[in-house]
Order: structure tokens, then C-alpha cells, then sequence
């Protein structure tokens, strides 16, 4: 049990699928991230939120959409995806300062056929 | 803005060998260094960090690293390999403080295998 849970597990969806990610922590933090992993690359960061406000968008397609309803929930809402999207979604949680480390999700695998 | 390498995409060590995982950092700012596992199917879970005070610092399951300023390194050592080790390591920095602060910046990541 990490603290912060990440549904579905796997994924695979079409192109002109919409589907959502869903994170939750019960860490009682403030800030909330989503990274995405690819074979061969560093994670990249995609979105942050913190208390709920989006601080961070590291210029994602808009066929990526996150959603913040409070410190405890973050959802990707994912349309008309790519192949290349392809890749594992991390979430990950932290009080949100610089000295705090993030605590991952185990990641929804997510295959775009 | 800030940048992490890790040299070696893939390290292989015997069992009972010396690990040294390497990473160097880039940063206009002093900064907070992270190291990270990754096991098989799983998210990423915190070996140990750097913030203030001392440079040698010890983390889970016998790994350290020794941050050293002038040489912008953080390398990660551990005395003896257990194959329980096998897994992908990341170095990370982020931000002390600023807009950025907390959002960290990953290396690609060394994949340590270790053989019987």
C-alpha cells in the first residue's frame, strides 16, 4: 500500500475513445502530479496542482486533460489519444515544498490502439 | 533551470559487489537531490534525499549517497549487491524554493541487473 492509488491498473483504448485516470491519496497532502513514462525517456512532467490550483502544465496536448476536485483526488481525462501516447501514468503526492519527496502510485499502463 | 544525467542506461554488478550508480546535476540554484527505485510494475518508491547539512546520506536497504558540490555529483553507492537490488534507479532534483519548488526533474534512469 503506497498511500496513493492509481485506477485503472491497465488500459487500452482506441483513438476516438474518451477515458479518465484516476488518482487518490490519503497522504493529507497538498500538492498532486501526473508524470508520464515512456520506454527509453526520462519521466516527464505533465501537470501539477497544488491546494487544488493547477501550478504546472509542461505544455501537453489538449487531448490530455486533468481535473483537481481536492487535495485527495486528481483525474487525466484522456480523448482522441495518439499511439505515441502509449506509456505508463504516474501520480504521485507531497506537502509541496522543495524538500518534500513525492510518493508514487503504481501507474496505469495505458496502450492506444 | 535544472537537469540530471545518469551515466549508464544498464549496470550489471555480481552479488556481494560494490553498486555505484552515477548522476550529476545541473542547477542555477542549490539543490535538492533525490534518488529513486522503480521495481517491476510498479511506481517509484524513495531511496533516500539530499536537502541541507550533511553531505553523506543514508537511505533504505543499505544504499548512500554523497553529494558533492563541486563536482555537481550524487552518486549512489551500496556496499554489497543483494539481488533483491535488480531493479530501475532514477536521480531527481527539484527546486529549494520558487514557483518550481517540489516539482521534481528525473534522469533517464539506470537499470541495475545483478548476477548469482
Amino acid at each position: 500500500e503506497t498511500g496513493v492509488t492509481q485506477t485503472p491498473r491497465h488500459l487500452v483504448m482506441g483513438m476516438t475513445n474518451k477515458k479518465s485516470l484516476k488518482c487518490e491519496q490519503h497522504l493529507g497532502h497538498n500538492a498532486m502530479y501526473w508524470y508520464k513514462q515512456s520506454a527509453k525517456k526520462p519521466l516527464e512532467l505533465m501537470f501539477v496542482y497544488n491546494f487544488k490550483e493547477q501550478t504546472e502544465n509542461n505544455s501537453v496536448p489538449s487531448r490530455f486533460s486533468p481535473e483537481c476536485p481536492n487535495s485527495s483526488h486528481l483525474f487525466l481525462h484522456l480523448h482522441t489519444l495518439q499511439p505515441e501516447d502509449s506509456a505508463l501514468y504516474l501520480c504521485a503526492s507531497s506537502l509541496g515544498t522543495g524538500n518534500s519527496p513525492l510518493h508514487f502510485g503504481n501507474g496505469t499502463r495505458l496502450t492506444v490502439t | 533551470a535544472q537537469s540530471v544525467t545518469q551515466l549508464g542506461s544498464h549496470v550489471s554488478v555480481s552479488e556481494g559487489a560494490l553498486v555505484l550508480l552515477r548522476c550529476n546535476y545541473s542547477s542555477s540554484v542549490p539543490p535538492y537531490l533525490f534518488w529513486y527505485v522503480q521495481y517491476p510494475n510498479q511506481g517509484l518508491q524513495l531511496l533516500l534525499k539530499y536537502t541541507t547539512g550533511a553531505t553523506l546520506v543514508k537511505g533504505i536497504n543499505g544504499f548512500e549517497a554523497e553529494f558533492k558540490k563541486s563536482e555537481t555529483s550524487f552518486h549512489l553507492t551500496k556496499p554489497s549487491a543483494h539481488m533483491s537490488d535488480a531493479a530501475e534507479y532514477f536521480c531527481a532534483v527539484s527546486a529549494p524554493y520558487g514557483g518550481s519548488q517540489g516539482n521534481l526533474i528525473f534522469g533517464k534512469g539506470t537499470k541495475l541487473s545483478v548476477k548469482p
